[in-house]
Order: C-alpha cells, then structure tokens, then sequence
C-alpha cells in the first residue's frame, strides 16, 4: 500500500534551517511529483513546492522560492524539503503529499504531518 | 497570483445538502480538487479534477466546475462530514488552496 511516513518533529531558533524528510513506499516513486504544504496553528493550508520524482525538477511558491530548497533520493524514495533563515511565522504543520499525473488528478496520499516550531 | 475565494463557514441540517462553493476567475478552466480535513488529521481527497471521487469516498460527494465558480456538494450529510474543506488548482506555474470552509451539520 502507498505510505508517505516523515520525520519527526522539530523546534529551531529564529534564522536557522529545518529539513523534513518524506519516505515514500508501495509504488514506483519515479512516476509521480511529491507536493509540499504546511498548516499554520489555526490556518489554511498553503502550497510551498512540489519536486518530480523522475528527474527532480522543481517548482516553489514564489513567497517562499528565495528560502526554500527540494531534494529527492531515489535510491530510498526519500524526498527532503529544507527552509532556511526560519522565523516565527514558519511555525506549522508540513505535509507531503503525492501529486498524480504532475498534479493534474489531484494529491491522493498524505504524509503525517510533522510539525516545525520555530521559536527563541 | 492566482487566487480562489471560499465562504469561511457554511452550515447543513443534518441529512440536507451542503454546497460549497470555490470562487476564481476562469476557474472553469482549470482542473478543480477538493479536500477534506478533519481536526488533527491530514487532508484527504474527496473530489480531483472537477467532478471525479478517488476510490472509498461515498457517492454523496460530488462536484462541478463551471464559469467562474467551482462547487463542492455533499448530498444528505451527515454528522461525520464535519470538516474544513478546501479547493485547490493545479496551474502549470503554481498551485494554490482556496482558505477552507468550515461545514458544521447541525
């Protein structure tokens, strides 16, 4: 079956970086994007990215493509999404999800979330 | 920016039918996917492409897509249904979330 598991939650400092990690498994992980969106306490959810998991291209948020940096390992199927000079408002939850047919159908498998708070 | 537009709160009697509706220009246009998300979970795929149910979701989800206004219905909700929703557009440059519908069924 289609899991997407991610890491473990995190607290950083103010203008630090966090990297999440988002393992996928039960389908060929080169057919597919992997999106990247994050809930703040109480809020909507926000697009930030997605990467392809054929030949790692990239699309970011244009709020967010001066910080934000996509990788993928497709060795294990590993995709990582770094943030970097993190301020307080980055506080949330982040999700990865599958994007089906480059996103064309939708994002049908979600990761757990893994929350990131940013705090002095 | 591409930017779409949903009613913070919308409420439904039990058994009744719930729309909820995304707002966007041309949105017709564009492929239309909702999801449901219920407190402390992931979101979960109800209708993609406009009009289409992923395998599992009940046939009392359904959506259209026209204009400049794409819809979200749930007919004969049910107390279980209660979730915030959102619309979300897959663009060649970008992809966005409308900012969610809170459906109490009262």
């Amino acid at each position: 079956q289609v899991q997407l598991v991610q890491s473990g939650a995190e607290v950083k400092r103010p203008g630090a970086s966090v990297k999440v990690s988002c393992t996928a498994s039960g389908y060929n992980f080169g057919n597919f994007r992997i999106a990247w969106v994050r809930q703040a306490p109480g809020q909507g959810l926000e697009w930030m990215g997605w990467i392809s998991g054929y030949n790692g291209e990239t699309k970011s948020a244009q709020s967010l493509q001066d910080r934000v940096t996509m990788t993928t390992d497709t060795s294990t199927g590993t995709t990582y999404m770094e943030l970097r000079s993190l301020r307080s408002d980055d506080t949330a939850i982040y999700y990865c999800a599958r994007g089906v047919d480059s996103g064309r159908l939708g994002m049908d498998y979600w990761g757990q979330g893994t929350l990131v708070t940013v705090s002095s | 920016s591409y930017d779409l537009t949903q009613s913070l709160a919308v409420s439904v009697a039990l058994g009744q039918t719930a729309t909820i509706t995304c707002g966007g220009n041309n949105i017709g246009n564009e492929n239309v996917h909702w999801y449901q998300q219920k407190p402390g979970q992931a979101p979960v795929l109800v209708i993609f492409r406009d009009t289409n149910r992923p395998s599992g979701i009940p046939a009392r989800f359904s959506g259209s897509n026209s204009g400049n206004t794409a819809t979200l219905t749930i007919s004969g909700a049910q107390a279980g249904d209660e979730a915030d929703y959102y619309c979300q557009v897959s663009g060649t440059t970008a992809w966005v979330f409308g900012g969610g519908t809170k459906l109490t069924v009262l």
